[in-house]
């Protein structure tokens, strides 16, 4: 089985950066999803690692290093947009998805 | 617009029946997916479909049935309804087993 965490919830401003960490425990490792969901929608895909390093797509960048067993979002410029939950979701040995609680992220003016 | 369509949006259920939730995707996806989504928990895998005509369990089966008999359709079967499978249910597919999923806009089903 897996274990994912991730921080329930951040706060941040308009224009800021935030980081939202994540930690991993998998029997076998094929990637690591991060996807946007806001509240009552379904969840969107934002990026994809599979080796170690920055995938940078805009605002949003994606690390990850599998040794450490540790991935992070960033994202920066905030806009009030962003405010939503962010899922991170790792890919184990038979291909099947695993996700963690999600991180609310609130974007203040 | 390609994408995934679930039926119905919403539904509120009496214990004990039974419910079908639809879904469907005109992207001609190989894999599709059924998930739950519950407060705190977030999403975990009820059953899969590699491809047409293949079904496996996933982290929470219990109390629910799937088909694949054809690649655009996997509906989610209740076969009698408990308080506890109330949640918020989410169909999934995507190209094969290596790639990103896309989500259905979700069901939420309430029993009572």
């Amino acid at each position: 089985g897996q274990n994912i965490d991730q921080p329930t919830e951040m706060t941040a401003t308009e224009g800021a950066i935030v980081q939202i960490n994540c930690t991993y425990q998998t029997s076998g490792f094929n990637g690591l999803f991060w996807y946007q969901q806001h509240a009552g929608e379904a969840p969107t895909f934002l990026s994809y690692n599979v080796l170690d390093g920055l995938e940078e797509k805009g605002r949003f960048s994606s690390f990850l290093s599998r040794s450490k067993g540790y991935s992070y979002l960033l994202l920066k410029e905030l806009q009030m947009k962003d405010s939503a939950s962010y899922l991170c979701a790792v890919r184990d040995g038979n291909y099947k998805l695993s996700f963690g609680a999600g991180t609310t992220v609130t974007v203040r003016a | 617009i390609a994408g995934i369509t679930q039926a119905p949006t919403s539904q509120i259920l009496a214990a004990g029946r039974r419910m079908t939730l639809r879904c469907t995707q005109d992207m001609r996806h190989n894999a599709m997916y059924w998930y739950r989504q519950d407060l705190g928990l977030g999403l975990r895998l009820i059953h899969y479909s590699n491809t047409a005509g293949t079904t496996g369990k996933g982290e929470v089966p219990d109390g629910y049935s799937v088909s694949r008999a054809n690649t655009d359709d996997f509906p989610l079967t209740l076969a009698s309804a408990v308080p506890s499978q109330t949640s918020v249910y989410f169909c999934a597919s995507s190209a094969g087993t290596n790639n990103e999923q896309f989500f259905g806009p979700g069901t939420r089903l309430t029993v009572l």
